[in-house]
């Protein structure tokens, strides 16, 4: 069963701004993770965010995790045409081995 | 860099065959998953291991087998493949310590017809 589904399911954007991508999940997590599929292409893993984080930098994305509402968000500052790809959420529990995947965000920046 | 390897980037088979993908990894990670994708439904687990000749069924094994007689490799089987396994199918490896990231393959797209 999925456990994280973005949202929205698809955007469009123009170089330069910013992207938002939303996931919410159902049940406790131990950790909450962001991976980017370009087309075609096996998952790159991108950014780790600890139940007990609210938020986290790495170069120019920024993700936060609100425990309270079970949902996090990845913004992409600044977006470029090669950040367009599909962005999955996945969720691990606190005694599970398994990575929980939504159904991702298809993301496209236009040049 | 880890380096996860898939034997096939398309296949085509047809009904009733036995289809095997291979999945290495060069990190010596005890973890390996095999996924497969389709959309609209995300990544589903299929099958994991995490030792040599160890494995545990997913969230939707039917269909399937695996094997793992090497750390490194991690085998997919379809016994008897159906049209119903037409999917892009993932393979992931993990560390031990086991909630970290996992790294993935480039990704196999099995067409059955």
């Amino acid at each position: 069963s999925q456990q994280g589904e973005e949202d929205p399911q698809a955007l469009s954007i123009q170089e330069g701004e910013n992207a938002t991508m939303n996931c919410s999940y159902k049940t406790s997590i131990n950790n909450l993770q962001w991976y980017r599929q370009n087309s075609g292409r096996g998952l790159v893993h991108l950014i780790l965010i600890r139940s007990n984080e609210r938020e986290k930098h790495s170069g120019r994305l920024r993700v936060t995790l609100d425990t309270s509402k079970k949902s996090s968000s990845l913004l992409i500052t600044a977006s470029r045409a090669a950040d367009t790809a599909s962005y999955f959420c996945a969720t691990v529990g606190d005694s599970s081995y398994k990575l929980i995947f939504g159904s991702g965000t298809r993301l496209l920046v236009r040049p | 860099d880890v380096k996860v390897t898939q034997s096939s980037r398309y296949l085509v088979k047809r009904t009733g065959e036995k289809v095997f993908l291979e999945c290495v990894q060069d990190m010596d990670h005890e973890n390996m998953f095999w996924y497969r994708q389709d959309p609209g439904l995300g990544l589903r687990l299929i099958y994991f291991s995490y030792d040599v000749k160890m494995k545990e069924k997913g969230d939707i094994p039917e269909g399937y087998s695996v094997s793992r007689e090497k750390k490194e490799r991690f085998s997919l089987i379809l016994e008897s493949a159906s049209t119903n396994q037409t999917s892009m199918y993932l393979c992931a490896s993990r560390g031990a310590g086991g909630l970290n990231e996992q790294f993935f393959g480039p990704g196999t797209r099995l067409t059955v017809l």
